[in-house]
């Protein structure tokens, strides 16, 4: 049981280039996520994904599309590289609600992206 | 607006002693979930406790207790017995429940703690 995976781990990119960063999980999750950190800064939600066929925009969007093809893999697109994508990408996911009521999402370890 | 804060952005604990990072969040929801998750140097988001908003009881795992005060819209994570390996970021971070539960976190700005040997 790998849980969360992502690739790569690093990755520098030129501006306008295109890429995407592979998120897996062998949990059957239904829920998935995209979040990016900034330096010294919390998580934002990029877009999310309730199960295979469905996803939505979270707080960031602009600049990224996702797909859900199959329950395990989200992947995240960045179509034209900005210097303002220099970031680290973390993928999660979580499983149905089960009682007591627990949101717990699990991280992958992260892609760390640069953009120049 | 939903919104998460944590107001130190760094903190310095003795080894073997606690302590306590504030958060406060703001939702209109009735029902939500607020997490701490400790991101070491190594970069990665480790989920140590959770409180529902319906909870009678403040959450408690091992040596990390969460301070619910909900007429204060307060979170604090205690932090007991302070170990050298505690020294990371932690993240407030909360949830809303609802008929369309879908999870989404907000996270606070973190606060960095290093623990003094």
């Amino acid at each position: 049981n790998a849980g969360v995976t992502q690739t790569p781990k690093f990755r520098i990119l030129k501006i306008g280039q295109s890429m995407t960063l592979q998120c897996t999980q062998d949990m059957n999750h239904n829920y998935m996520y995209w979040y990016r950190q900034d330096p010294g800064m919390g998580l934002k939600l990029i877009y999310y994904s309730v199960g295979a066929g469905i996803t939505d925009k979270g707080e960031v969007p602009n600049g990224y599309n996702v797909s859900r093809s199959t329950t395990e893999d989200f992947p995240l697109r960045l179509e034209l590289a900005a210097p303002s994508q220099t970031s680290v990408y973390f993928c999660a996911s979580r499983g149905l609600e089960q009682e007591p009521l627990h949101n717990e999402q699990f991280f992958g370890p992260g892609t760390r992206l640069t953009v120049l | 607006a939903q919104k998460i804060t944590q107001t130190q952005p760094g903190m310095f604990v003795q080894e073997k002693e606690a302590v306590t990072l504030d958060c406060t969040y703001d939702t209109s929801d009735p029902s939500y979930g607020l997490f701490w998750y400790k991101q070491p140097s190594s970069g990665e988001m480790i989920f140590l406790i959770y409180q529902g908003s319906y909870d009678q009881q403040n959450a408690t795992e091992g040596r990390y207790s969460l301070n619910f005060q909900k007429a204060r819209k307060s979170a604090n994570l205690v932090i007991s017995a302070s170990q050298l390996g505690d020294s990371a970021m932690y993240f407030c971070a909360m949830s809303h429940h609802g008929s369309s539960n879908t999870g989404k976190l907000i996270f606070g700005q973190g606060t960095t703690l290093q623990v003094k040997p």
